[in-house]
């Protein structure tokens, strides 16, 4: 029963290094999100895939790439990490419209 | 303009006691659903308690409450017998349906960190 699933827990990086962000959910759901937690600002969405094969920009898209790979996994890639996306990042997936979003433990970021 | 504000950046109560989380929110959808998740330090993203804007009565989930008042534009989680473990970051979201296509999104607020003393 393990819901969504976000690799890596955690990770620095240098100034200009690139990474992705692996998420993944077994609960059939067609909608998954990324969001990031900063303090003092909540959550805010990055992107979101309202099913597989679709990907729209949220909030604060810049500076990140996503990919629907399949109805499970959603990935989120940084092609050239700055310290202003230091932050905690989550994945979140949902049943349908009135549905509560189910989220990942997060992933923390740090940008050197 | 905030689409959610929660105005409590921390609240203090004693166990046993109930508490009142602020929450407003804007938006023009006549179709939209409030929640309320909690963070304990641990980090994790943990679902209370959810209201659609239909609903005609306030949703319940065992100690958690949410005082929806529509005209108002608030959604306020009321907490009742505080327990320790209670003490967390809460934030209130909501959600809006875009237009026919049915895709939908949460908006967050910015969250009220609730602290329980013995």
């Amino acid at each position: 029963n393990a819901g969504v699933t976000q690799t890596p827990k955690f990770q620095v990086l240098k100034t200009g290094q690139s990474m992705t962000l692996q998420c993944a959910q077994d609960m059939n759901h067609n909608s998954m999100y990324w969001y990031r937690q900063d303090p003092g600002m909540g959550l805010r969405l990055i992107y979101y895939s309202a099913s597989e094969g679709t990907t729209d920009k949220g909030e604060v898209p810049n500076g990140y790439n996503v990919s629907r790979l399949n109805k499970r996994e959603f990935s989120l890639r940084l092609e050239s990490a700055a310290p202003s996306q230091t932050s905690v990042y989550f994945c979140a997936s949902s049943e349908g419209r009135h549905s509560p979003l189910h989220f990942g433990n997060g992933t923390r970021l740090t940008v050197t | 303009a905030q689409k959610i504000t929660q105005t409590q950046p921390g609240m203090f109560v004693q166990e046993k006691e109930a508490v009142t989380l602020d929450c407003t929110y804007d938006t023009s959808d006549q179709s939209y659903g409030l929640f309320w998740y909690k963070q304990p330090s641990s980090g994790e993203m943990i679902f209370l308690i959810y209201q659609g804007s239909y609903d005609e009565q306030n949703a319940t989930e065992g100690r958690y409450s949410l005082n929806f008042q529509k005209a108002r534009k608030s959604a306020n989680l009321v907490i009742s017998a505080s327990q320790l473990g209670d003490s967390a970051m809460y934030f209130c979201a909501m959600r809006e349906i875009s237009g026919n296509s049915g895709y939908s999104t949460l908006t967050f607020g910015k969250g009220t960190m609730l602290l329980v003393s013995p």
